[in-house]
């Protein structure tokens, strides 16, 4: 199993560009989230889905989109990039009961700059 | 308003010396808490889950441990490569899977 994969790592974006973040997983698991992780911050939910066709907002949905056609993908939108999207996005998804209960794989990060 | 608070926000140790971190939260109704560890560059990694009041988990040198305002990691005799930021983060009962996470403990074990 690949785990969580996010593309692209780095981005740069003008401000007023859009752009999709990628994100899937193998493991077909129901719930997955996004997140965005500012500098010495926690995690920040944007955006989380329950199973295909069921996405719900968090926190800090202003600015974003999302939709989940499949299991396995939760691509997360951004339109009219502003400078204050700068940041860190997470995906996840969760595996229920494990050993150590609920458990919550990240993928590697997207690192996005808005100039 | 559901929160979660993490003290301290650094802590520097020597090798050896345990030490506690501390995860104070506000919700209306506890389903879960939960513990992950993060490395620099990379995303958070899982290391417990808490459901109730006096549970505890154990893994290697890391214990957690839960009572109805506050979880507490501890760490016996830590070695540099437990180096990381701590996050802990909550998710309620109310049914909206949605998880509230701390700002986190940055550790740093010196040789």
């Amino acid at each position: 199993n690949a785990g969580v994969t996010q593309t692209p790592k780095f981005r740069i974006l003008k401000i007023g560009q859009s752009m999709t973040l990628q994100c899937t997983q193998d493991m077909n698991h129901n719930y997955m989230y996004w997140y965005r992780q500012d500098p010495g911050m926690g995690l920040k939910l944007i955006y989380y889905s329950v199973g295909a066709g069921i996405t719900d907002k968090g926190e800090v949905p202003n600015g974003y989109n999302v939709s989940r056609s499949t299991t396995e993908d939760f691509p997360l939108r951004l339109e009219l990039a502003a400078p204050s999207q700068t940041s860190v996005y997470f995906c996840a998804s969760i595996i229920a009961g494990g050993k150590f209960g609920d458990e919550q794989f990240f993928g590697p990060g997207t690192r996005l700059t808005v100039l | 308003e559901d929160q979660v608070t993490q003290s301290p926000e650094a802590l520097r140790l020597q090798e050896g010396e345990s030490s506690s971190l501390n995860c104070s939260y506000t919700v209306s109704g506890l389903r879960g808490l939960f513990w992950y560890r993060q490395d620099p560059g990379k995303g958070p990694e899982f290391l417990f889950t808490l459901y109730s009041a006096g549970e505890e988990k154990e893994k290697e040198r890391l214990k957690a441990t839960l009572t109805k305002k506050e979880s507490f990691l501890h760490i016996t005799a830590p070695k540099p490569e437990d180096s990381a930021t701590y996050l802990c983060a909550v998710q309620a009962d109310s049914g909206t899977y949605k998880y509230i996470f701390g700002t986190g403990t940055r550790l740093k074990v010196l040789a």
